[in-house]
């Protein structure tokens, strides 16, 4: 069973621009996650989606966005990139029960310059 | 706010000696447990987890230890390999569809 696919892996982008992001979830699996890692902050949670609907949104100002698809592929979308927006971006998918494993995507690395 | 932390950030073992990494976690209601492995490049990779009606539970060279008394999560790993490397986070879910992370430790294997 393949495993949970972000693309791209690598994407470079200037201030200003605006950024969306793919993740393809484990099939089956019918919940997306969307984390952030950087050195200083760790990983932060964004958003979780099951079933096309936000169950879930973390501390994020709202230029960071997401939406799922009836196939449960998710986006996720930068608007207004600042620099402090460069991070590993993850994703996760899991079959949506509270209180269970994520299976982690290789993540997307963004570099806003 | 409430939030799971490590207590070292890196921790340097022999190899072949046994790990203890140690976690300790702030939100009484979190009912489920779980370590992540996540090497260079790579997203974090599931190791074991745990609920909160156990105590401990064993995997392959690796075992995870809860305290509920205190607070205190714990991943034993057995006769440490230079494959085992990596960044270390546990992580709770308070049932509320997020997991929690920790700063997460870095472990290095000497040869």
């Amino acid at each position: 069973k393949a495993g949970v696919t972000q693309t791209p892996r690598y994407l470079i982008k200037t201030r200003g621009q605006q950024v969306t992001l793919s993740c393809s979830p484990i099939s089956g699996h019918r919940s997306v996650s969307w984390y952030q890692q950087t050195p200083g902050q760790g990983l932060q949670f964004l958003f979780e989606y099951f079933s096309e609907t936000q169950r879930n949104k973390g501390n994020f100002p709202g230029r960071f966005s997401g939406r799922q698809f009836s196939n449960s592929r998710s986006e996720m979308n930068v608007s207004t990139l600042e620099l402090g927006d460069s991070a590993l971006y993850l994703c996760a998918s899991s079959l949506g029960r509270t209180s269970e494993k994520l299976f982690f995507g290789s993540g997307t690395q963004l570099s806003v310059l | 706010g409430e939030s799971v932390g490590l207590h070292l950030p890196t921790l340097s073992v022999q190899e072949g000696d046994n790990s203890i990494i140690n976690c300790a976690y702030s939100n009484s209601a979190s009912d489920y447990f779980i370590w992540y492995k996540q090497e260079s490049g790579k997203g974090p990779q599931f190791i074991i987890d745990i609920r909160s009606n156990m105590d401990k539970r064993q995997g392959q060279r690796v075992t995870v230890l809860l305290n509920k008394t205190v607070k205190h999560l714990s991943l034993q790993i057995a006769a440490t390999q230079p494959g085992d490397s990596a960044v270390y986070f546990c992580a709770e879910n308070s049932n509320d569809y997020k997991l929690s992370f920790g700063a997460g430790t870095t472990v290095t294997v000497r040869a």
